[in-house]
């Protein structure tokens, strides 16, 4: 049963346009959610998180936005760079500490 | 003066066979997990232990036992393997519950078993 679901397995954007990942979840107990970003032959790495008490947080490039209602997130990756190319990790979690449930995640090809 | 460190990067082994997967952090933290990410791409969360004790166990066969020797140490053990276990290990830490964990996990590079 996928809690987390990222129906993209992977995307293309052009350098310098708006990258946008979306993230659709079932359980509506999740009220934590989080990206990472996992490199080739890497471990993922934490990007960016929200709270459910918020709609949007915002950390440079990276805004992540959530939609409560319809149980879905979205990353906003704006400018996109090369160095975005990377798989990308939809996350969600019962509170702040409690394990975390990942989506299959989707790969981003940036182009140059 | 890698963070979460795992060896061996490849494993690759017959069927029936036992293997072991270590990993080892150098942050200080309180807390190890394994992850598993399988032929589905899923990244799902295996064990974690706090301070040498087992929090989390989801439902993973008693071929896998991990051990933590110290806290900075989580190795995956593994008993007869099949060929279904062939995925991509990720240890990982974190700090003591309860301070904004989530955000805070630390992986490793990861560790591909591939069963024959």
């Amino acid at each position: 049963d996928q809690q987390v679901k990222q129906n993209s397995p992977s995307l293309s954007v052009q350098e310098g346009r708006i990258s946008i990942l979306n993230c659709d979840y079932t359980n509506s107990m999740f009220d934590y959610f989080l990206w990472y970003k996992k490199y080739p032959a890497e471990g993922p790495t934490f990007l960016i998180s929200i709270s459910s008490i918020k709609d949007k947080n915002e950390d440079g490039r990276f805004t992540v936005f959530l939609n409560k209602s319809a149980k879905h997130l979205s990353l906003h990756i704006v400018p996109s760079q090369p160095g975005d190319s990377a798989v990308y990790f939809c996350a969600a979690s019962v509170g702040r500490d409690d394990k975390i449930i990942f989506g299959k995640g989707t790969r981003l090809h940036i182009l140059p | 003066d890698t963070a979460v460190s795992q060896t061996p990067k490849y494993l690759v082994t017959q069927m029936g066979n036992d293997k072991s997967i270590k990993c080892e952090q150098n942050l200080g933290h309180d807390t190890m997990y394994w992850y598993k990410q399988d032929s589905k791409k899923f990244l799902k969360i295996m064990f974690s232990y706090n301070n040498k004790e087992l929090i989390i166990n989801e439902t993973v066969p008693n071929r896998f036992s991990p051990k933590s020797p110290d806290k900075a140490h989580l190795n995956l053990h593994i008993n007869s393997l099949e060929l279904g276990d062939s995925a991509v290990y990720f240890c990982a830490s974190s700090p003591q519950i309860g301070g904004d964990t989530n955000e805070k996990l630390f992986f490793g590079s990861g560790t591909q078993l591939s069963v024959l």
